[in-house]
């Protein structure tokens, strides 16, 4: 069965909305959790790490205001894609390393969420 | 920079067949690969991971790693067509950040 779950699977809003999508390690504790975002056609691109109890580190390019990462507990991390506009649709996908284990571990996948701003 | 490639293919080979994938990486001191596949819009789901070079078999599947040549191998034995999908390699340049670093992709198609 699954052990991320990503919340909501899908999101369609208009321009300027904000969003917020959730990130659960199920059965087990997630320090560290991982955010990417994949374009049609395209392979997935980190875009954050969220890390629990201190703020995230965010890829070279990747707008830190625009996207909110909160790790608010040790099984959830939450992305917050702020004022979203038509650019910003694409699917977002979080991960955790395999059970908590070391960050050299197989990473687990959510179901991920696609996101279309109108 | 650090790069994964990958043929996006298609690969197509006949349901029975074996199918090879390949992946090449650029940072030669990189620790942990992985092989992920991935269903047209679906999220990807591991299938395997290699830390050592040589071969590492899990059922039909088999990774196989060279670090000194900077290539990483995914051989699918008996294709099926539900085997049919994106296959991702990832490379883990640092385990100390569990960055992953993704190829485009191989879009792999098993014909009946």
């Amino acid at each position: 069965g699954a052990v991320v779950s990503q919340h909501p699977s899908r999101v369609i809003c208009k321009s300027g909305t904000s969003v917020k999508i959730e990130c659960r390690s199920l059965d087990f504790q997630a320090t560290t959790m991982f955010w990417y975002r994949q374009f049609p056609k395209k392979s997935l691109m980190l875009m954050a790490t969220s890390n629990e109890g201190s703020k995230a580190t965010y890829e070279q390019g990747v707008e830190k205001d625009k996207f909110l990462i909160n790790h608010a507990s040790l099984t959830l991390s939450t992305l917050t894609v702020t004022s979203a506009h038509p650019e910003d649709s694409s699917f977002y996908i979080c991960s955790a390393p395999h059970r908590g284990g070391g960050l050299d571990q197989p990473q687990h996948f959510g179901d991920g969420t696609r996101l279309s701003i109108l | 920079q650090k790069e994964v490639e990958q043929n996006s293919g298609p690969l197509s080979v006949p349901e029975g067949a074996i199918a090879s994938l390949n992946c090449t990486y650029s940072d030669r001191v990189s620790q942990s690969f992985f092989w992920y596949r991935q269903y047209s819009g679906k999220s990807p789901e591991l299938i395997m991971s290699i830390y050592s070079n040589g071969d590492k078999e899990d059922g039909r599947f088999t990774a196989q790693l060279n670090k000194a040549s900077q290539y990483v191998s995914l051989l699918i034995r008996d294709s099926q067509p539900s085997d049919s999908a994106t296959y991702l390699c990832a490379v883990m340049f640092s385990s100390n950040t569990g960055k992953l670093i993704f190829g485009q992709g191989t879009t792999l198609q098993v014909k009946p």
